[in-house]
Parts: structure tokens; sequence; C-alpha cells
């Protein structure tokens, strides 16, 4: 089974402050793993995802994510906070062998920025 | 990557009545996913909709409740049968592609 968990349920910080967002994650395999943004009124946009390869992945909007296998975490980060990046953030996981398109959900992650 | 159109992008809907959401995609895909999220809470998937033939219900869902069609590789509809508030979510069409997950913007339903 996989599955993902993102422990809080809110991130405050100040417009211009590093900002992350954790998740970890549970597979039986090697995992995909990826993280959605969702705006007010809006559906879920890709951010970026890890695959294979580099640890550290860089995505849209200036988001990165950092994939730790020790750890079974990959903890979205920006360098520098905007107000409009206010909006809730899930991470998802897919095993790599089953062969699904189905990923699994966190529960999501409220960022709130503020001026 | 993949563009999703679904609608109607809201609605509210009297209870006992039923809605269809309809999600059309810009080019041609295997499997179709249908998910809700219910307030402040995470996506649920309720089932896979396949081409020629019946969709695969996630445990908790069934097709009485939420009947799906899935009548060519670029289109699929839910519809929301004899709904109650506890239907009140939002509801998302998404596409897999290349590893990736695509959405919709979703609809959001409440039933008063």
């Amino acid at each position: 089974a996989q599955s993902v968990a993102q422990p809080e349920d809110q991130v405050k910080v100040a417009e211009g402050n590093p900002l992350t967002v954790k998740c970890t994650y549970s597979v039986s395999g090697n995992p995909y793993l990826f993280w959605y943004v969702q705006y007010p009124n809006r559906g879920l946009q890709f951010l970026l995802k890890y695959i294979t390869g580099d640890n550290l992945v860089k995505g849209s909007y200036g988001f990165e994510a950092e994939f730790n296998k020790s750890q079974t975490s990959f903890h979205l980060k920006k360098p520098s906070a905007l107000v409009s990046d206010s909006a809730l953030y899930f991470c998802a996981v897919r095993d790599q062998e089953k062969g699904s398109y189905i990923p699994t959900f966190g529960r999501g992650t409220s960022l709130i920025v503020h001026p | 990557s993949a563009v999703i159109s679904q609608k109607p992008s809201r609605d509210i809907c009297q209870r006992g009545t039923s809605l269809t959401i309809q999600c059309q995609v810009d080019s041609q895909v295997t499997m179709m996913f249908w998910y809700r999220q219910q307030p402040g809470q995470s996506l649920t998937l309720i089932a896979t909709a396949n081409q020629g033939s019946e969709a695969t219900y996630e445990s908790g869902f069934v097709i009485d409740k939420f009947p799906i069609s899935r009548p060519n590789l670029t289109f699929s509809t839910l519809t929301v049968s004899n709904m109650s508030p506890e239907d009140s979510s939002i509801y998302l069409c998404s596409v897999g592609r290349n590893t990736e997950a695509f959405f919709g913007q979703g609809t959001r339903l409440t039933v008063v």
C-alpha cells in the first residue's frame, strides 16, 4: 500500500522569507512523488515531480523539493515566499512498480504568506 | 501535458435531484478518473472510467449513486444522484499521462 503524510494543516510565513511544506511517504517499491497546488475555486495544478536521478527537483513558480530516501521525505521549499503563493498544497505518491496512474494524496497543507 | 475542461464549474442543487458533470480532454486517453474533495479534506478517488467497459468503483462508492459514462476516449460524465447535503464537495476529473496526473478545474457542488 502507498500513503502520504502532510503533518501540518497550515504553514504561515512572512513574504520574502523561505518556506517549507513537509511531506513524508510510504510505498513498498520506489516512489514517484508529486506536489500539486490548488488555488481557491480552482482545480489542482502540477508543481513538480521526482521520478529518478537528482534528489533536488525544481518546478514551477520557483518551488523546489528534495527527495530524501532515508527519511522517506519530499519537502516542498521556496527560498523567498510571495503573497500569491498562498494556496493549498498537496503531496502525492505513486509506487513505480504498480504501473497505475492513480496517486495517493496527502490531506493538504494550507500555506499562508502574509505581507 | 493534458488540457481538461470540466463543467459546470459550480452549481447549487436541491436535495433529491441529480447533477451530471462533464469532462472533456484535449486528446485521447485510456483511463479517466473521478475524485471527490470534501470540505477541508484531501482527494478521494471515486472511480476509474474506462472506455468500452463499466467504470471501476472504489470502496464506499456505488454505481447507483455515481453513475459514470465514457462514450469515447476524450469524454466522460459523472452523475451525482439523489443528492443530499453530504454530497456537497468539489468533484474533479483527472487523466494520467507520462507518470503525471492532470486535473480539470473542478465542479464545486452545494446541495441545499
